[in-house]
C-alpha cells in the first residue's frame, strides 16, 4: 500500500514564526501536492511538484514556499506564520503515469495564535 | 474558479442506492473524472476514475454520458459508514487548473 506521512497531526505555533511542514512518501512518486481545507471551501492546492527540485504555484501559493530535494520528501514552509493560515494542511502524491490518483496523508492541523 | 459543479449536501437512509451528480461543462477530451471520499479527520480516498460510458468497482458505479459534461457516482445499498464528503475531480495532472476539488458533497446516511 503507499503511504504518505506528515511530521505532525497537531501544530500550534505562534504569529510570525517560520513553520516547517513535511510531507514523505514510499511509492516512488513523481507528483507531490499540499492542499490546505478549510470548511465550506473543500481542499484549494497550494502548490505542487512534478520532479525533484521543481515546483508550480497552486491556486493559493501566498504566504507559503515549497522544497523538494528528494523524491520522496516534499515540504511546505510558512515564512512567518499569520493566524488566517491556521488550517488543515493535506499532502498527497501521484505516479506520473497512469491515471493520476492521489494518495493522501492524514492532514496535519496547524493552529497559529 | 472550480471546474465542478456538486451538491452541497445529501441525506439518504441505510439501505438505500445514492446518485451524486457532477458538472463539469468544461472538461477537456484528454481529462479523466475522478472521484474521492473522505471521512472527518482524514485525508481523501480515491473512489473511482473513469472516461466515459460506466466503470463499477467493488465500492461505487461510475455513470458518465457521451457528452461527458457531467458524472453520477452511484453507491449501492449505502451504510451509516458511507457518510462522508465526496469529491469530484476532473482532470488531475498538471497544471493547476486541472487539479480542483471544489467544496465537495457531504452526503449523511441516517438510520
Amino acid at each position: 500500500d503507499v503511504k504518505v506521512t506528515q511530521s505532525s497531526r497537531y501544530l500550534v505555533k505562534r504569529t510570525g514564526e517560520k513553520v516547517f511542514l513535511e510531507c514523505v512518501q514510499d511509492m516512488d512518486h513523481e507528483n507531490m501536492f499540499w492542499y490546505r481545507q478549510d470548511p465550506g471551501l473543500g481542499l484549494r492546492l497550494i502548490y505542487f511538484s512534478y520532479d525533484v527540485k521543481m515546483k508550480e504555484k497552486g491556486d493559493i501559493p501566498e504566504g507559503y514556499s515549497v522544497s523538494r530535494e528528494k523524491k520522496e520528501r516534499f515540504s511546505l514552509i510558512l515564512e512567518s506564520a499569520s493566524t488566517n493560515q491556521t488550517s488543515m494542511y493535506l499532502c498527497a502524491s501521484s505516479s506520473g503515469t497512469g491515471r493520476y490518483e492521489q494518495y493522501f496523508g492524514p492532514g496535519t492541523r496547524l493552529t497559529v495564535t | 474558479l472550480a471546474k465542478t459543479t456538486q451538491p452541497i449536501s445529501m441525506d439518504s437512509y441505510e439501505g438505500q442506492e445514492v446518485n451524486i451528480t457532477c458538472s463539469h461543462n468544461n472538461i477537456a477530451t484528454n481529462d479523466y473524472i475522478t472521484w474521492y471520499q473522505q471521512f472527518p479527520s482524514q485525508g481523501p480516498r480515491f473512489i473511482i476514475q473513469g472516461y466515459k460510458t460506466k466503470v463499477t468497482n467493488e465500492v461505487a458505479s461510475l455513470f458518465i454520458p457521451a457528452d461527458r459534461k457531467s458524472s453520477t457516482l452511484s453507491l449501492p445499498r449505502v451504510s451509516l459508514s458511507d457518510t462522508a464528503v465526496y469529491y469530484c475531480l476532473v482532470g488531475d495532472r498538471p497544471p493547476a487548473e486541472n487539479m480542483r476539488f471544489g467544496a465537495g458533497t457531504r452526503l449523511t446516511v441516517k438510520p
